[in-house]
């Protein structure tokens, strides 16, 4: 069965610095990694997909990378913000195609 | 786009009552699936469907029943609920197999 964890569980950081949020994963066959923003009571907002096949997707501030055979991505964050504090979710969809396998979260406070 | 909607946002009931949770989507999606949000556990996928008319199993399906009559609805129903059912429930939807996936707001179900 597909474990992902997530480390820091908490993360508390001054504005303006960057960041990197660690997920790895405990079986490589996958088809891709998303990673999540939840705000506290609301849904999932997808950040980036990276298929498989790829090292790395960007989108703004955001930069994910994947190294699917050492099971691991990380998120970088660059020059946080306060509206940036939430939990953030790795979530990998492997053997089925279907179920998103999903970590238990980086909580990120980021303080002005 | 109003993306997936889910309705009720909240809702609490008695042990042993029935309710129905709606998840509609107008992406013009095909696949569809329910989650629930544990404190502690993650996300875990409770049932999906592929397209209209289809159902499948997720991880944690007992107890719970699903529906896909149209394209844009995915319905989720307990029969006889239980404490354990206590949760947050996600709908999601993705255009593709293994696709990236879209969640909506979120009910907050309380089972007394």
């Amino acid at each position: 069965k597909q474990e992902v964890t997530q480390i820091p569980a908490a993360l508390s950081v001054p504005e303006g610095e960057n960041l990197v949020l660690n997920c790895s994963f405990t079986d490589s066959a996958i088809y891709n990694l998303q990673w999540f923003r939840q705000d506290p009571g609301k849904g999932l907002t997808s950040l980036l997909l990276i298929q498989s096949s790829q090292r790395e997707q960007t989108s703004g501030r955001l930069n994910a990378s994947l190294d699917k055979s050492s099971g691991r991505s990380t998120l970088y964050i660059a020059a946080s913000q306060p509206g940036d504090s939430a939990t953030y979710l790795c979530a990998v969809n492997s053997n089925s195609g279907y179920a998103l396998n999903f970590g238990k979260g980086t909580s990120l406070l980021v303080t002005p | 786009n109003a993306g997936v909607t889910q309705t009720p946002k909240f809702r609490v009931l008695k042990t042993g009552q029935s309710m129905t949770l709606l998840c509609a989507q107008d992406m013009n999606h095909e696949y569809m699936y329910w989650y629930r949000q544990d404190p502690g556990m993650g996300l875990r996928l409770i049932h999906y469907s592929v397209g209209e008319g289809t159902t499948a199993k997720g991880e944690v399906p007992d107890g719970y029943n699903v529906s896909r009559l149209k394209k844009q609805n995915f319905l989720l129903g307990l029969e006889s609920a239980a404490p354990s059912q206590t949760s947050v429930y996600f709908c999601a939807s993705s255009n593709s197999f293994a696709g990236e996936q879209y969640f909506g707001p979120g009910t907050r179900l309380t089972v007394t």
